[in-house]
């Protein structure tokens, strides 16, 4: 159990369509990670937040964008969404930035495009 | 694309025997981070060995760094059938500064037969 809760677990959206998936980190968590997941493939890293401000992205096209909020909830948003777009998207929290500190992550949430 | 190769892909073996898993990697790091994935699931970190370590150790689990080679192994001891998932080895590298970017590869999925 990592304390890290995601919402939802399953979501069905039609290509074009806009989606917004939710993260509850740990509490004390300053810094939370997004990543997706293609089946049968590694995690690929979105982007990072810390204290509400996106501090690194990984090569994503800027219709993927995301919030942080003070209680430690944050949000992934995907605008005019492709089929491409399906994949398992996980969160991931840990307490600062420090490089030497594993991630907690969520279960995710599973996305299918149609 | 993913910096992280991991060998094999697929591993099946018998209770109680070890496993093996290997990754390779391209880039300088500050440490080497091994994660498990049980189907449909979020990662659970399970050991990090900084850049400046050669070998560690954590119950059934002994993970090594060979910098110079980079490339790193995780063996697992007298394996049981609930040691049955992914395994994905994710670099923090020294490129990345605190942007948090964590690079995994494509994983290996070990099957342990009861």
């Amino acid at each position: 159990e990592t304390g890290v809760t995601q919402s939802p677990t399953h979501l069905i959206k039609t290509r074009g369509q806009q989606v917004t998936l939710r993260c509850s980190s740990q509490s004390g968590h300053n810094t939370v990670s997004w990543y997706q997941q293609a089946l049968g493939q590694g995690p690929q890293f979105i982007f990072q937040y810390y204290r509400e401000e996106e501090n690194g992205r990984g090569n994503f096209p800027p219709r993927f964008s995301g919030l942080q909020f003070p209680n430690y909830s944050s949000e992934l948003n995907v605008n005019a969404l492709e089929l491409d777009d399906s994949a398992l998207y996980l969160c991931a929290s840990r307490p600062d930035l420090g490089p030497n500190s594993p991630l907690h992550f969520g279960n995710g949430t599973r996305l299918t495009v149609t | 694309s993913q910096q992280g190769e991991e060998d094999p892909q697929a591993l099946s073996i018998q209770e109680g025997e070890n496993a093996t898993m290997n990754c390779s990697y391209k880039t300088s790091i500050n440490n080497l981070q091994w994660y498990r994935q049980n189907s449909g699931r979020g990662l659970v970190h399970l050991i990090l060995i900084r850049s400046n370590e050669r070998e560690k150790h954590s119950g059934r689990l002994r993970v090594t760094l060979d910098t110079s080679k980079k490339s790193s192994s995780l063996l697992i001891t007298a394996s049981r059938a609930a040691d049955t998932a992914s395994y994905f080895c994710a670099t923090d590298w020294r490129g990345s500064g605190n942007t948090g970017k964590l690079i995994f590869g494509q994983g290996t999925t070990l099957q342990v037969k009861p």
